[in-house]
């Protein structure tokens, strides 16, 4: 079974700082790999996906995420955070191809002090 | 307005009590999934279904059903609830296959069981 590590559980960073939230996950064949934020009290929302080409993706409200196969790592990164950014953030993988299961990881809590 | 839609949002119940949480998209989705979110294990997804009349278990199935009658519906079956199943649950669902498409959350049911 596929399986999804973030390391960083709880990050608090000032406005302004640079973020990079990492992502493992345990899988050798071909993923899609996959970002999502969860705002307080909301639902989970698509910052980014990667699924071929350039291995450096850009999402939403400037996002980016980095995949290096060799590694086994898609970390996630911000130049500059901003307090909107407070959120969990969630890396999930999926096998390409006929397979449909999601795994997701434990999430990273990122608090962003103004 | 393109949405999935949960209800209950909120419950309580006790333990053996049947219930049914319900999960409605009006995308004209063909995945949709269920999963269940816990603190410090992030995401697990319990069953997904590629279509109607077509179910597969995800990580965590045990202890619930879920049925694909229509396209658009994908209820929650917990049919003796126990208080591990106390839990934040959330439907998705996705255009086609999960590995290329976004997956669209509801809003999520908190459950709680006594």
């Amino acid at each position: 079974a596929q399986s999804v590590s973030q390391h960083n559980h709880h990050v608090i960073l000032s406005e302004a700082a640079s973020l990079e939230l990492g992502c493992n996950y345990s899988y050798g064949g071909t993923v899609n790999l996959f970002w999502y934020v969860q705002y307080p009290g909301q639902h989970l929302q698509l910052l980014l996906k990667y699924f071929s080409g350039d291995p450096l993706v850009k999402g939403i409200k400037g996002f980016e995420a980095e995949f290096i196969k060799s590694k086994f790592s898609f970390n996630l990164r911000k130049p500059s955070v901003q307090w909107s950014d407070t959120a969990e953030y969630f890396c999930a993988v999926n096998a390409r191809g006929p397979g449909n299961q999601f795994y997701f990881g434990t999430g990273t809590s990122l608090t962003v002090i103004p | 307005e393109a949405q999935v839609t949960q209800n209950p949002r909120y419950l309580i119940t006790v333990t053996g009590k049947k219930l049914t949480v319900t999960c409605s998209q009006n995308m004209n989705h063909e995945y949709m999934s269920w999963y269940r979110q816990d603190p410090g294990l992030g995401l697990r997804q319990i069953y997904y279904s590629m279509n109607v009349e077509v179910t597969d278990k995800g990580d965590v199935p045990e202890g619930y059903k879920v049925s694909r009658k229509e396209k658009r519906n994908f209820p929650l079956i917990l049919e003796s609830p126990s208080p591990n199943q106390t839990s934040l649950y959330f439907c998705a669902s996705s255009l086609g296959s999960v590995s290329y498409n976004e997956q669209f959350f509801g809003p999520g049911t908190r459950l709680t069981v006594l």
